[in-house]
């Protein structure tokens, strides 16, 4: 199995920070990578697919990049209602794995 | 719009069978595979497999293999995940996930709410 790794775990950052989370594929998986967000007691939502291509209706300040192993999701103006857990996925092999999760937390 | 509404939560007792149901509307059933995608508490995700509804063929993950059926009934564009043989490790919430690509097997992009299933003797 490809195993995804998420860092930081979690993260303290303030409105209108930049933050950056980085995921780190186990093998080289081109661009076939999804990012999550989930808040306490929801469903996972769905940001970003194909490494860097943004869902229909997520904010422009949500972007993705990367490709083979290394792989980051960028917020660009944190928003209060940002704060949440974030996941990345691979799906260029199955199964199918998502990361360990980023905690984005307010400071 | 898309929706997917799950059935309701379920506690069951270890070694039983539990099937949760996964209503879609707003969009044309046999299009879409259908992935589900279980929760531990406090947990991360874990993939458990799809259905392509249009085929009915199954795409498991190894680990559950010999214990997880998926299912559709097309009549009613609803996707069913069966879980048996329960143990406590299976505790969790347990979603559907509708694939973002007509036809394949990529990545979900609309997702069910979420049903919560407890395995307690």
């Amino acid at each position: 199995d490809i195993q995804m790794t998420q860092s930081p775990s979690s993260l303290s950052a303030s409105v209108g920070d930049r933050v950056t989370i980085t995921c780190r594929a186990s093998q080289g998986i081109s661009s076939w990578l999804a990012w999550y967000q989930q808040k306490p007691e929801k469903a996972p939502k769905s940001l970003i697919y194909a490494a860097s291509s943004l869902q229909s209706g997520v904010p422009s300040r949500f972007s993705g990049g990367g490709s083979g192993t290394d792989f980051t999701l960028t917020i660009s103006s944190l928003q209060p209602e940002d704060f949440a857990t974030y996941y990345c996925q691979q799906y260029h092999r199955f199964p199918l794995t998502f990361g360990g999760g980023t905690k984005l937390e307010i400071k | 719009q898309v929706q997917l509404v799950q059935s309701g939560a379920e506690v069951k007792k270890p070694g039983a069978s539990v099937k949760v149901s996964c209503k879609a509307s707003g969009y044309t059933f046999t299009v879409y595979y259908m992935h589900w995608v279980r929760q531990a508490p406090g947990q991360g995700l874990e993939w458990m497999g799809w259905i392509s509804p249009n085929s009915g063929g199954t795409n498991y993950a190894q680990k559950l293999q010999g214990r997880v059926t998926m299912t559709r009934d097309t009549s009613i564009s609803t996707a069913y995940m069966e879980l048996s043989r329960l143990i406590s490790d299976d505790t969790a919430v347990y979603f559907c996930a509708r694939d973002r690509m007509a036809y394949s097997s990529t990545c979900p992009d609309y997702w069910g709410q979420g049903t919560l299933v407890t395995v307690s003797s």
